[in-house]
């Protein structure tokens, strides 16, 4: 009965590879988002979805591609990977994306590039 | 732009001791103010929050108040436990509904 799950937990990939993150919740929300928390734990938004459209898209590489083919679900698409791209990537949930309404987070995927 | 800063870390304290967390921030328009709490491993989750001026949160034992004439939420705990230990982060939230975070203080509770 998670409310925002996150897969896979931990990515450990090359350089140059292609890798997605899943994210869903069941929460009913109509909002959900993706965070990066860099090694000094600073979290920044990277985008925001609103029943499936595009709100948010905060100067983030065009090699990073959300998607989101329900309202519950928004997947994360990256394309020929970095070094720079190693972090934990937060999912997050709201209800109707309102600045009063708390975000309900997932517990991260860990990504590591070699 | 809109800003969040936090006192740095890490703050260590023994048990039952008191605490407060530093947050101040800059922002145009009314945001809302959070306070979460990272544990090791997890995600993030909401200690507590206030979306207008004097408003005050609370939770498990936490409080902050919303000061706008100093555009401050600092956080307070009158009595920490070792279980408290855990990375805190301010957060305040625009027009956009983007959450905008300080820069996360760890805590560290000695028994």
């Amino acid at each position: 009965d998670t409310a925002v799950s996150q897969t896979p937990k931990y990515l450990v990939t090359q350089m140059g590879n292609d890798k997605s993150i899943k994210c869903e919740q069941n929460l009913g929300h109509d909002t959900m988002y993706w965070y990066k928390q860099d090694s000094k734990k600073f979290l920044k938004i990277m985008f925001s979805y609103n029943n499936k459209e595009l709100i948010i898209n905060e100067t983030v590489p065009n090699r990073f591609s959300p998607k989101s083919p329900d309202k519950a679900h928004l997947n994360l698409h990256i394309n020929s990977l970095e070094l720079g791209d190693s972090a934990v990537y937060f999912c997050a949930s709201s209800p109707s994306g309102g600045s009063n309404q708390p975000q309900h987070f997932g517990d991260g995927t860990r990504l590591s590039i070699l | 732009g809109n800003s969040v800063t936090q006192m740095e870390g890490p703050v260590t304290l023994s048990e039952e001791a008191f605490l407060t967390i530093n947050c101040t921030y800059t922002a145009t328009g009314y945001p809302s103010l959070f306070w979460y709490v990272q544990y090791p491993g997890e995600g993030l989750q909401l200690l507590l929050k206030a979306t207008k001026a004097d408003d005050k949160g609370s939770n498990k034992g936490f409080e902050a108040t919303y000061r706008k004439e100093t555009t401050s939420f600092h956080l307070e705990k009158g009595s920490v436990q070792v279980s408290d230990s855990a990375v805190y982060f301010c957060a305040l939230s625009d027009y956009t509904g983007k959450l905008i975070f300080g820069q996360g203080t760890t805590l560290q509770v000695k028994p």
